[in-house]
C-alpha cells in the first residue's frame, strides 16, 4: 500500500527556519516524482513544485521559486520542504503529493498534511 | 499560467439528487483534467483523471466529461458522504493549476 506520511504540526515565529518532511513507503520511492501543494486557511490548492528522487531534478512553480526549497533523501525515502525565514503568510496546510508518472501529472497519492502556523 | 474557473462556488442539494460541477480552462488542455474530492478536515483524494477515467475504488455515481476548455463532474445520486469541496486541476502544462473549488452541501 502506497503511503505518504508527513511530519507533525509546526508553530513558529516570523524569521525562523523550518523543514517539514514526507516519508514515502509501499512503492519504489526513487522512481516517482514527489511534490508539495499548499492550502492556505479556507482557500484552494496551489502546486508548489516537485522533485525526482533518483537524480534530485527539481521543478518549481515560479510563484514559489526562491521562497522555498524542495529536497530529498532517497536513502530514507523522504522528501522535504524548507523555509529559511518564515513569514506569517506561510501559515497554511502543506500536502505532500505523488504525481502518477511525470512531473506534470495528476496526483494519485496525498499525505495527511502538515499544518504550519507562523505567529509572533 | 492556465487559469481554471469552477462554477458554482457552492451548491446545496438533497440526497439522491444529481449534481453537476463545471470547470473551464483559460486555454485548451486536451483531456488533461483531473478532479479531486476534499472532505472536511481531510486531504484531497483523486476521483477522476484524464477528463473521464474513474479512479479504482471511486463509486460509479461519479463521472467526468469534456475536453478542450470545458469540463464537467457529475454526481448522479448525491450521498451523505459526498459532502465535500471538489477541485479540478489541469495537468497539461507547468505550473499545474487548480480551480477555486466547489463546496457541496447537503440540504
Amino acid at each position: 500500500e502506497v503511503q505518504l506520511v508527513q511530519s507533525g504540526v509546526e508553530v513558529k515565529e516570523p524569521g525562523e527556519s523550518l523543514k517539514i518532511s514526507c516519508k514515502g513507503s509501499g512503492y519504489s520511492f526513487a522512481s516517482y516524482w514527489i511534490g508539495w501543494v499548499r492550502q492556505m486557511p479556507g482557500k484552494g490548492l496551489e502546486w508548489m513544485g516537485v522533485i525526482f528522487p533518483a537524480d534530485s531534478d527539481t521543478r518549481y512553480n515560479p510563484s514559489f521559486q526562491g521562497l522555498v526549497t524542495i529536497s530529498v533523501d532517497k536513502s530514507i525515502s523522504t522528501a522535504y520542504l524548507q523555509w529559511s525565514s518564515l513569514k506569517a503568510s506561510d501559515s497554511a496546510m502543506y500536502y505532500c503529493v505523488r504525481p502518477r508518472a511525470a512531473a506534470v501529472d495528476y496526483f494519485d497519492y496525498w499525505g495527511q498534511g502538515t499544518l504550519v502556523t507562523v505567529s509572533s | 499560467d492556465i487559469q481554471m474557473t469552477q462554477s458554482p462556488s457552492s451548491l446545496s442539494a438533497s440526497i439522491g439528487d444529481g449534481v453537476t460541477i463545471k470547470c473551464r480552462a483559460s486555454q485548451s488542455i486536451g483531456n488533461s483534467l483531473n478532479w479531486y474530492q476534499q472532505r472536511p478536515g481531510k486531504a484531497p483524494n483523486l476521483l477522476i483523471y484524464g477528463g473521464s477515467s474513474l479512479r479504482g475504488g471511486v463509486p460509479s455515481r461519479f463521472s467526468g466529461s469534456g475536453s478542450g476548455t470545458d469540463f464537467t463532474l457529475t454526481i448522479s445520486s448525491l450521498q451523505p458522504e459526498d459532502l465535500a469541496t471538489y477541485y479540478c486541476q489541469q495537468s497539461y502544462t507547468s505550473p499545474l493549476t487548480f480551480g477555486g473549488g466547489t463546496k457541496v452541501e447537503i440540504k
